[in-house]
């Protein structure tokens, strides 16, 4: 099974600031990477498909790069909203999430 | 407008079933994957298995063999899950959630609100 490997698991951040979460594949995902926002008591929501396409009504100031093992969600200007747990997801035959990363304001 | 709407927190007994709901509206139930997604206190999500309400097709996480049953109601737009011989392991949310209309493989575009079971006795 492909393992999906987050970083960081916390990570604090300004207003305004950029972050940036990495997602690494235990092998070749060929681009069947998503992300989600899961605010407190929430369900998910998606926000990047294919590695970077934007989910519709999804704000600008989140993308989404990578390919092969290696991933990345950034997150622009952020602002009060923004502050969640994030998720990547390998979904293809089996579906299998990252760890998770929970981002607080500094 | 797309909305999964699941059934009520369940309090159950150790060793006994519980059988939970995800009632679809807002586009054709028999079209779209349902997955079920687990989510345990203060921890990540781990996926389940899927059913394609259109022909009763499923597939399961093997860790999820056994442990859950999917199914669906055509007549009614709903999809089940029922967990059984509930330990305190299977205390947890859970979540449905609808795969996306994307080419290709499908990430899940609308979740349902989640569930919350508690195993206890």
């Amino acid at each position: 099974d492909i393992q999906m490997t987050q970083s960081p698991s916390f990570l604090s951040a300004s207003l305004g600031n950029s972050i940036t979460i990495t997602c690494h594949a235990s092998q070749n995902i060929k681009g069947w990477l998503a992300w989600y926002q899961q605010k407190s008591g929430n369900a998910p929501e998606l926000l990047i498909y294919k590695a970077s396409s934007l989910q519709s009504g999804v704000p600008s100031r989140f993308s989404g790069s990578g390919s092969g093992t290696d991933y990345i969600l950034t997150i622009s200007n952020l602002q009060p909203e923004d502050i969640a747990t994030y998720y990547c997801q390998h979904y293809q035959s089996l579906y299998t999430f990252g760890a998770g990363t929970k981002l607080e304001l500094k | 407008q797309v909305q999964l709407q699941q059934s009520g927190a369940e309090l159950v007994k150790p060793g006994s079933s519980v059988k939970i709901s995800c009632k679809a509206s807002g586009y054709t139930f028999t079209s779209y994957d349902m997955h079920w997604i687990k989510q345990q206190p203060g921890n990540g999500l781990e996926w389940i298995g899927w059913i394609y309400p259109g022909n009763g097709n499923t597939k399961y996480n093997q860790k999820f063999n056994g442990k859950a049953t999917l199914t669906a109601d055509k007549s009614s737009s709903t999809a089940y899950m029922q967990l059984s011989s509930l330990t305190s392991e299977d205390s947890a949310v859970y979540f449905c959630a609808r795969e996306g209309s994307y080419g290709g493989y499908r990430p899940f575009d609308y979740w349902g609100q989640g569930v919350m079971v508690t195993v206890s006795s």
